[in-house]
């Protein structure tokens, strides 16, 4: 089934580790996202590509790096987790231009 | 970058009854989404919307983009319907989203 794919579904983190959330989509869609959403903030775009080799910063990308290797992959990695860094994050794609986005199902990582 | 404002933040509905909820934006967008996110957290694209308007089934949207909003109306409302309901816009190469509106809806 065509879609988005995210791992892990769910993790548990000490402070201070290095942690990489997974994003795979097989839709062959240039732009790709990273969000995270808190409760009672909606979702707040962390970093973005439009395509490959190409990445952007959002709105909260303090803590966070992307890379951007290939069309199907967007890895969202955070350096050293802190306690503010936990949340729920959905990685999302969309065609180039205007068109639909879709998500994933969504990584929830709790740093303690 | 852009501001995207919804209303109601929350909305608390009788089964069958009607409601709308707004997407206001500060700025031109050549992209509007309404997304329901259901009590399980999955995000559902409900209408990709840029302008005009658009129904399915008991659902329906419209954006007037000149004026910088958009609605979306939700009539017989469902137990099913509950859940948050955001609006998307993009401009720039980035798309943002409003806080959402939490709807419950009750039996």
């Amino acid at each position: 089934i065509a879609g988005i794919t995210q791992a892990p579904t769910s993790q548990i983190l000490a402070a201070g580790r290095r942690m990489t959330l997974r994003c795979t989509q097989d839709m062959r869609h240039n732009a790709m996202y990273w969000y995270r959403q808190d409760l009672g903030l909606g979702l707040r775009l962390i970093h973005y590509s439009n395509t490959a080799g190409t990445t952007g910063k959002g709105e909260v990308p303090d803590g966070y790096s992307v890379s951007r290797a290939n069309t199907d992959d967007f890895p969202l990695t955070l350096a050293s987790a802190v306690p503010s860094q936990t949340s729920v994050y959905f990685c999302a794609s969309k065609p180039s231009g205007p068109g639909e986005l879709f998500f994933g199902e969504g990584s929830r990582l709790t740093v303690l | 970058g852009i501001q995207v404002e919804q209303s109601p933040p929350d909305l608390i509905l009788q089964e069958g009854a009607n409601s709308t909820l707004r997407c206001n934006f500060s700025d031109s967008v050549n992209n509007l989404q309404w997304f329901h996110q259901n009590p399980w957290g999955q995000l559902i694209n409900l209408f990709y919307i840029p302008s005009g308007t658009k129904q399915n089934g008991r659902l329906s949207a419209t954006t007037v983009a000149t004026e910088r909003y958009s609605l979306l109306y939700i009539s017989s409302s469902q137990t099913t319907d509950s859940g948050v309901y955001f609006c998307a816009v993009e401009r720039s190469n980035d798309m943002r989203f409003g806080a959402g509106t939490r709807l419950t809806v009750k039996p």
